[in-house]
């Protein structure tokens, strides 16, 4: 999992409650990813940044968040719109494009379970 | 659009017999493909990639995969499968320009001791 954390490793939210996961890396990467998955389907895409100050949505951006002040930083927000957010979410860096075609590095995960 | 297919949810192999991984996969122009392995409650960690060059792959724990351009696949392999090998396999292509990744569905390997 080596130079990006995730943290918390479990978190809880009540139904209606915005929450927030927080994804840091030591790496130097330029890019950096949001993915929720749940069982029998993946890793489904939600957010990526290429950059600071930029963002784009993935396949299933509704009902979250993102912010890239900082290179080393990508928080999710998983807001109150979020219907079914009960997942287990990974979020990865990657040099990007410009410096070759390197692989994703991966954190370790946040379980979120709505009560 | 970039797509990977992982054709079986679950593979169960004896150990010590070989295994292999399926992915096949859709892109537009040349392919980076990546293979990656998950513990449970876990991240996934990166296996191998190609790129270019040599169809077979050499990667982390013995594993190896081979590239195939005319069948679009990139079939994951071990000579000899130990139980510590029991994951979920994951294959993922890259885009050619910008950042993207694509993930197949996963893969459940199993080995019986």
């Amino acid at each position: 999992d080596g130079g990006i954390t995730q943290s918390p490793k479990y978190l809880f939210r009540k139904e209606g409650q915005n929450v927030t996961l927080s994804c840091e890396q030591n790496l130097n990467h330029d890019a950096m990813y949001w993915y929720r998955q749940d069982p029998g389907q993946g890793l489904r895409l939600i957010y990526y940044s290429q950059i600071v100050n930029d963002f784009q949505k993935g396949d299933i951006a509704e009902g979250y968040s993102v912010s890239r002040e900082k290179k080393e930083s990508f928080p999710l927000t998983v807001t109150s719109a979020q219907k079914n957010p009960t997942a287990f979410y990974l979020c990865a860096s990657s040099p990007g494009a410009h410096r070759g075609y390197n692989e994703q590095f991966f954190g370790p995960g946040t379980r979120l379970t709505v009560l | 659009a970039q797509s990977v297919a992982q054709p079986e949810d679950q593979v169960n192999v004896a150990e010590g017999n070989p295994l292999t991984v399926k992915c096949t996969y859709s892109v537009s122009g040349n392919p980076y493909l990546f293979w990656y392995v998950q513990y449970p409650n876990r991240g996934l960690q990166f296996l191998l990639k190609y790129i270019t060059g040599d169809n077979l792959v050499k990667g982390s724990y013995g594993f190896e995969a081979e590239f195939n351009k005319s069948q679009t696949s990139f079939h994951l392999k071990k000579p000899s499968a130990l139980v510590s090998d029991s994951a979920l396999y994951f294959c993922a292509v890259r885009e050619i320009t910008g950042n993207q990744f694509y993930f197949g569905t996963g893969t459940s390997l199993t080995v019986i001791p």
